[in-house]
């Protein structure tokens, strides 16, 4: 199973909005509504961020949105703030009752 | 509140195998999976396996089939995550995480177990 395409890196400036793409194929992203986000600061435990393609868990900030086209999602952070800078991961359940990550995006916050 | 709490940090030598724990806390233990990810240096977010203490789901990534082996202790509500037969490209970040069943996300992390494969 190969990882879900992301980009490398993004890059903002405060209070901007950035979009993070994760491009799979039918057996994964495109075939199940079943993707999910998560914010990884280094050296700590990756966080829940969005469920269900669109779905955020309590406690999470409004400012973080998902959405998905065929067999891309996408999270959006909105009002980019400096705690945004970390690294994030999509994730997807497959077709062979496994899952795979995203290849992850380092957020920047110029 | 709910935790994960993994074991120590560990230094193996090639070949050797190493055994990772995750203990849960704040919730029913037999309610939940547990998911083993690891991130190498560098690199992005792997999954591992999924295990189910009940013991109705049990699978395995195809990299690891053979050399992977996840169990839990029901009387200390601590899963653990065996691999064998390590390389240095073993050398990672090991994490649990928990699913409620057929949710397909990861609600909680434990905060990761470093594996250090060298000679």
């Amino acid at each position: 199973q190969s990882a879900l395409t992301q980009p490398a890196s993004v890059s903002g400036s405060p209070g901007q909005s950035i979009t993070i793409s994760c491009s799979g194929t039918s057996s994964d992203v495109g075939g199940f509504n079943h993707v999910s986000w998560y914010q990884h600061h280094p050296g700590k435990a990756p966080n829940l961020l969005i469920y269900d393609v669109t779905n955020r868990p309590s406690g999470v900030s409004y400012r973080f949105s998902g959405s998905k086209s065929g067999n891309t999602a996408s999270l959006t952070i909105s009002g980019l703030q400096t705690e945004d800078e970390a690294d994030y991961y999509c994730a997807s359940y497959t077709t062979k009752y496994t899952y795979v990550f995203g290849t992850g995006t380092r957020v920047t916050v110029l | 509140q709910v935790h994960l709490v993994q074991s120590g940090a560990e230094a193996k030598k090639p070949g050797a195998s190493v055994k990772i724990s995750c203990k849960a806390s704040g919730y029913t233990f037999n309610s939940y999976y547990i998911h083993w990810v690891r991130q190498a240096p560098g690199q992005g977010l792997e999954w591992m396996g999924i295990f189910d203490p009940t013991g109705v789901v049990t699978k395995y990534t195809q990299n690891f089939q053979g050399r992977i082996t996840m169990t839990s202790d029901t009387s200390t509500t601590t899963v653990y995550m065996e691999l064998s037969s390590l390389t240095s490209e073993d050398t990672a970040v090991y994490y649990c995480a928990r699913e409620y069943p057929h949710t397909r996300y990861f609600d909680s992390w434990g905060q990761g177990t470093l594996v250090t494969v060298s000679s």
